[in-house]
């Protein structure tokens, strides 16, 4: 069974430009979240869709962060414009009605 | 709401115990354990529910004091590929309503 699947794994860019990172979850959870991680802490949780409804976005930055889960299968997150502040690991994971969570590989950006 | 772990870090030879905890000022409903490996993803551990039993397999088991809203993990005999870093995640209402990761506790094992 595939895992959940992140792309891109790395990406820099210079701060105030838009990126965009993409999470395909594994086949059947309904659950799905994203998470940004900085390093030596704990990943901390962005947004939490159940099937295509964002149940919980209270920490999501709306200002300069979005996301959408079209058809409750893979979702997008996006930054606009990008900030010094946003270099971190973002993290994706699934899991099914709330349990086990499976996480992807991560997509490590860094803005300059 | 952020669990509280400790300790901040250990470091232990080959063979030995060791304990992490990881606490909680809110009334859990579960409490999740997470190993990542540096520059990998957290890979899920175990699960211990409200009311369940201690969990464990192979040399890492866990326990859920639901009086004392706490959870240790423990890691016996430990082996060179348990280095990492353990997170403990919370849950107040189950279905993954709440979730929050606690700050992690990060462990090495020298040979």
């Amino acid at each position: 069974e595939a895992g959940v699947v992140q792309s891109p794994r790395y990406k820099i860019i210079e701060k105030k430009q838009p990126v965009a990172f993409w999470c395909n979850p594994i086949s059947g959870h309904n659950t799905l979240y994203w998470y940004l991680q900085n390093l030596g802490q704990g990943p901390e949780l962005l947004i939490r869709y159940e099937n295509e409804e964002a149940v919980d976005d209270s920490q999501l930055p709306k200002d300069r962060f979005s996301a959408e889960r079209l058809k409750g299968v893979d979702s997008t997150l996006k930054i606009q414009p990008a900030e010094l502040g946003d270099s971190a690991v973002y993290l994706c994971a699934s899991s099914y009605s709330g349990d086990t969570q499976y996480f992807g590989p991560g997509t490590r950006l860094t803005v300059l | 709401q952020q669990p509280v772990q400790s300790p901040q870090a250990v470091i232990l030879r080959e063979g030995e115990d060791a304990v992490i905890n990881c606490s909680s000022s809110k009334a859990l409903y579960s409490v999740h354990w997470y190993r990542q490996k540096h520059g990998e993803a957290p890979v899920f551990l175990m699960i211990l529910l409200k009311g369940g039993e201690q969990k464990g397999h192979d040399k890492i088991s866990a326990s859920f004091n639901e009086k004392k809203q706490q959870s240790s993990l423990y890691l016996t005999a430990s082996q060179l590929s348990y280095s990492g870093t353990y997170f403990c995640g919370t849950e107040i209402f189950g279905y993954g309503q709440n979730f929050v990761f606690g700050p992690g506790t990060r462990l090495s094992v020298l040979p």
